[in-house]
């Protein structure tokens, strides 16, 4: 059963510094994985998707890199602005059949100016 | 429309009573996917919509729960004999029939079953 797992579950940073949320997954078969921000109260917004034969992707102040033998993907935000204070979930889809996300917990980021 | 949209936003309901919340897709979106979020959580499959057919109801927790999507659109997940366990944000993704297999959510209706 896949299971995924995001460390640390909360950071708080001042404004300017850069950041790197982990995420790692039990089983290495995934057919893509998918970073998401979450506000306060809201719903997911998809930030970056990273297809199973790829390495990262690449959106802005934002880096996602996927390894996919190790099980681990990396979010980087660089130059971090309180803008960025959100909750930060990454989920995987293990076939293109089934298309069912399966969640991290997420790492509540707060940053500070 | 231009994301999809989910009704009502709030919900409070008493313990027993049954309950419907409502999802519209982006428009064109064959694919639809109820999800469910405790507080503190990541959010938990709980159904997958190809067209007007379940193609995975493996999440539903009971018999409780039900959802369907009648014309391939609109979709309506409903839980019957509700109780305080049922208390989540439940949320509503679509995709578009594509090989990248990425989701756009709703803002989830958050029940509160009191």
């Amino acid at each position: 059963k896949q299971e995924v797992t995001q460390i640390p579950a909360a950071l708080s940073v001042p404004e300017g510094e850069n950041l790197v949320l982990n995420c790692s997954f039990t089983d290495s078969a995934i057919y893509n994985l998918q970073w998401f921000r979450q506000d306060p109260g809201k719903g997911l917004t998809s930030l970056l998707l990273i297809q199973s034969s790829q390495r990262e992707q690449t959106s802005g102040r934002l880096n996602a890199s996927l390894d996919k033998s190790s099980g681990r993907s990396t979010l980087y935000i660089a130059a971090s602005q309180p803008g960025d204070s959100a909750t930060y979930l990454c989920a995987v889809i293990q076939s293109y059949n089934t298309d069912k996300l399966i969640f991290g917990t997420g790492t509540r980021l707060q940053v500070f100016p | 429309g231009a994301g999809v949209s989910q009704t009502p936003s709030n919900k409070v309901t008493e313990k027993g009573k049954y309950v419907e919340l409502r999802c519209d897709p982006i428009s064109g979106h064959t694919a639809l996917y109820w999800y469910r979020q405790s507080l503190g959580q990541g959010p938990e499959f709980l159904i997958y919509f190809q067209g007007t057919g379940a193609a995975d109801d493996s999440g539903l927790p009971n018999d409780r729960f039900f959802a369907v999507r009648p014309e391939g659109s609109v979709s309506t997940l409903k839980i019957q004999r509700t109780e305080r366990g049922d208390s989540a944000v439940y949320l509503c993704a679509s995709s578009s029939d594509s090989n990248t297999g990425e989701l756009f959510f709703g803002e989830g209706s958050r029940l509160t079953v009191l």
